[in-house]
């Protein structure tokens, strides 16, 4: 089984500060992780893909995670936050071959930066 | 545009109307999602069909009927909804798991 847990609904920072978005994972399998955003009626956009490769993994918009096996977490960060940052995050895990291409989908974390 | 195309991008219907909504996807990917994106609401899956074959049904209620006539595109009929089928409703297609879902815009539905 799969599952993801996004730790904080809201996250507020103020523009310029570091951004911290929060997931930890459960698998039976070694997964693939995923972080992907939503602006306000948009669909959802890829911002990155872990798959078994480097546990440091860069996204776009200045974007990385790092896989923790040890944590079972993959946390999102980003250096500097932009006001166009503001939207929804949401973290994804799949077991791959286990769950038929079906991917599990955190609730969301709604990133706020304040100017 | 990410190469997953949704039509219409908004959608007003009565309880009694019929109506579909369209997905598109030009990216050769052999599998298709249909998500339901309500407010204040996780990320429903509703429907994933892999080689145009039905692989999931996620307990939607039938009047919300899939098909999908090839690879490249995939339908949701609507018939005799209720106002809480109001939401923004998401179409994904993926090559395989570890790749990722390509998502398109979304079509907000919504039921009066």
């Amino acid at each position: 089984a799969q599952s993801v847990t996004q730790l904080d609904s809201h996250v507020s920072v103020s523009e310029g500060t570091p951004v911290l978005l929060r997931c930890n994972y459960s698998s039976s399998y070694s997964p693939s992780l995923f972080w992907y955003v939503q602006h306000p009626n948009k669909g959802l956009q890829l911002l990155l893909k872990y798959t078994s490769a480097a546990t440091l993994v860069k996204g776009i918009n200045g974007f990385e995670a790092e896989f923790k096996k040890s944590e079972t977490s993959f946390h999102l960060t980003k250096p500097s936050a932009h006001m166009s940052d503001a939207a929804e995050y949401f973290c994804v895990v799949s077991d791959g071959p286990l769950n038929a291409g079906k991917s599990t989908f955190g609730d969301g974390t709604t990133l706020t930066v304040k100017p | 545009e990410t190469g997953v195309t949704q039509t219409p991008r908004h959608l007003v219907m009565g309880m009694t109307n019929k109506k579909s909504l369209k997905c598109e996807q030009h990216l050769g990917h052999n599998a298709m999602y249909w998500y339901k994106q309500s407010a204040k609401k996780p990320l429903e899956l509703m429907f994933v069909y892999n080689f145009k074959e039905q692989t999931e049904n996620n307990s939607v209620p039938s009047r919300f009927s899939p098909e999908c006539p090839n690879s490249s595109h995939l339908f949701l009929h609507l018939h005799t909804l209720q106002p809480e089928d109001s939401a923004l409703y998401l179409c994904a297609s993926s090559q395989d798991t570890g790749r990722g879902y390509t998502f398109g815009s979304g079509t907000r539905l919504t039921v009066v």
